[in-house]
């Protein structure tokens, strides 16, 4: 089956723009999660879902940043008044269900990501 | 603050050798320990994951080394193969958390055939 989608692929925008990065799912996982990927870096957390629930946004580095999942599918990160330091690869992930007691019956898929360069 | 540190950055090795990659840990809550690997242009995938209740895990080439008092783990790749010419990172995470996870910042590995 299809697997985690992310849209655009490439975002260039320039400084103080707003853009929306889009995610689609893995179809039926209830969990989905947003990471940003700085150059020879590991992924960074930025926030997670349950369904349409926010569970944990403490990876959000400022109030520029919000995401949604109002359907409990598709989500939206969008970031407001962009700044070049914003640059980055925002990846995004699904599991099946993050709820249950075992990490290892839980595995994590990454989309593609969304390179985004702000001028 | 990196949570889990990653050594070492890259490293090349030749077909037929071993690859072994180490990452540490402080935070003692952490109770799941995958390793990912990424291709160029692609995400992450999952490669082998590992509970602290195991000292070692082993999945084809592919071993994981626990070391609970240390704090410490450790990829194992056996006869690596140019096709596992990659990069790979470690990660943590803590049961109830939602499993979200905290990465190491990656290896690069070459392997020369």
């Amino acid at each position: 089956g299809a697997g985690v989608s992310q849209s655009p692929r490439y975002k260039v925008t320039k400084r103080g723009q707003d853009v929306a990065l889009r995610c689609d799912p893995i179809s039926g996982h209830v969990s989905l999660y947003w990471y940003r990927q700085a150059l020879g870096q590991g992924p960074e957390f930025l926030t997670y879902f349950n369904y349409e629930a926010q569970q944990d946004k403490s990876g959000l580095p400022n109030d520029r940043f919000s995401a949604e999942r109002p359907e409990g599918s598709i989500s939206t990160l969008t970031i407001q008044r962009t700044e070049q330091r914003d640059s980055a690869m925002y990846r995004c992930a699904s599991s099946l269900d993050s709820t249950g007691p075992d990490p290892l019956t839980d595995t994590q898929y990454f989309g593609p990501g969304t390179r985004l360069t702000v001028l | 603050q990196q949570q889990v540190k990653q050594s070492p950055q890259s490293l090349i090795v030749q077909k037929g050798g071993i690859s072994i990659i180490n990452c540490a840990y402080e935070n003692t809550a952490f109770d799941y320990f995958p390793w990912y690997q990424q291709f160029p242009g692609k995400g992450p995938a999952l490669l082998i994951a590992i509970r602290p209740d195991v000292s070692e895990k082993k999945e084809g080439r592919f071993t994981i080394s626990f070391n609970k008092s240390a704090k410490q783990f450790s990829l194992h790749i056996m006869d690596s193969q140019p096709g596992d010419s990659a990069t790979y990172f470690c990660a943590a995470s803590i049961s109830g958390s939602g499993y979200k996870l905290s990465f190491g910042a990656g290896t690069t590995v070459t392997v020369r055939a």
